[in-house]
């Protein structure tokens, strides 16, 4: 079946301007996760969705930093007013409430650049 | 709050060597993680452990959940060149965290 997407797949944008990014997470799946990854580094933790419950917003860096889970199903993740140093893949989770829960599919990443 | 230490940061090897790389938390996890990141792609699951002490393998690759439960380990045998990438571990108890990864680099 189809995996986890995300749109676009690359974002170039000036510093001071918004951004979404966008992700559909496999059909099924009630968690789903987003994560910051700068170059060379690993996942940093941004926010968590699980069904109707309240979201883990914990890791958002900062207040420009938002996301929302429109019917439990696809997500977008906001920055406002971009910095320079948000530079950085934003990766995409889901995964599948239960036993397999923590096993969390990824996309592809969204490389976004801030010039 | 937990904390995951992941080791060898990098690894330099030649093709056909067995590799092998670990993960310890500085408290207890119900779940250990391991992933593969090939460049320009997301982590992709290689293997998912549940029980202190549980060995899985996935083809040329084993994982194994420490009897303490603080820590795990990734083993890959006989490498090849499309084993490069990075590995992460994760776990966790009720909320999965990350490792910095582990850089597979093979020498030709």
């Amino acid at each position: 079946g189809a995996g986890v997407s995300q749109s676009p797949s690359n974002k170039v944008t000036e510093k001071g301007k918004d951004v979404e990014l966008r992700c559909d997470p496999i059909s099924g799946h009630t968690a789903l996760y987003w994560y910051r990854q700068s170059l060379g580094q690993g996942l940093e933790f941004l926010i968590y969705f699980q069904g109707n419950s309240a979201p883990d917003k914990s890791g958002l860096p900062s207040d420009r930093f938002s996301a929302e889970r429109t019917g439990g199903s696809v997500s977008t993740l906001t920055i406002q007013r971009t910095q320079q140093e948000d530079s950085a893949v934003y990766l995409c989770a889901s995964s599948l409430r239960g036993t397999y829960s923590y096993e969390q599919y990824f996309g592809p990443g969204t490389r976004l650049t801030v010039t | 709050g937990q904390q995951l230490n992941q080791s060898p940061q990098s690894m330099f090897i030649q093709e056909g060597e067995d590799v092998s790389m670990n993960c310890t938390s500085s408290s207890i996890f119900n779940t250990w993680l391991w992933y593969k990141q090939d460049p320009g792609e997301g982590p992709v699951l290689l293997i998912a452990l549940y029980k202190a002490g549980e060995l899985t393998s996935n083809g040329r690759l084993t994982a194994q959940f420490g009897i303490t439960r603080k820590d795990s380990f990734l083993n890959i045998s006989a490498s090849i060149p499309s084993d490069v990438g990075i590995y992460f571990c994760a776990g966790g108890d009720d909320k999965i965290i990350f490792g910095k990864g582990t850089r597979l680099h093979i020498l030709p």
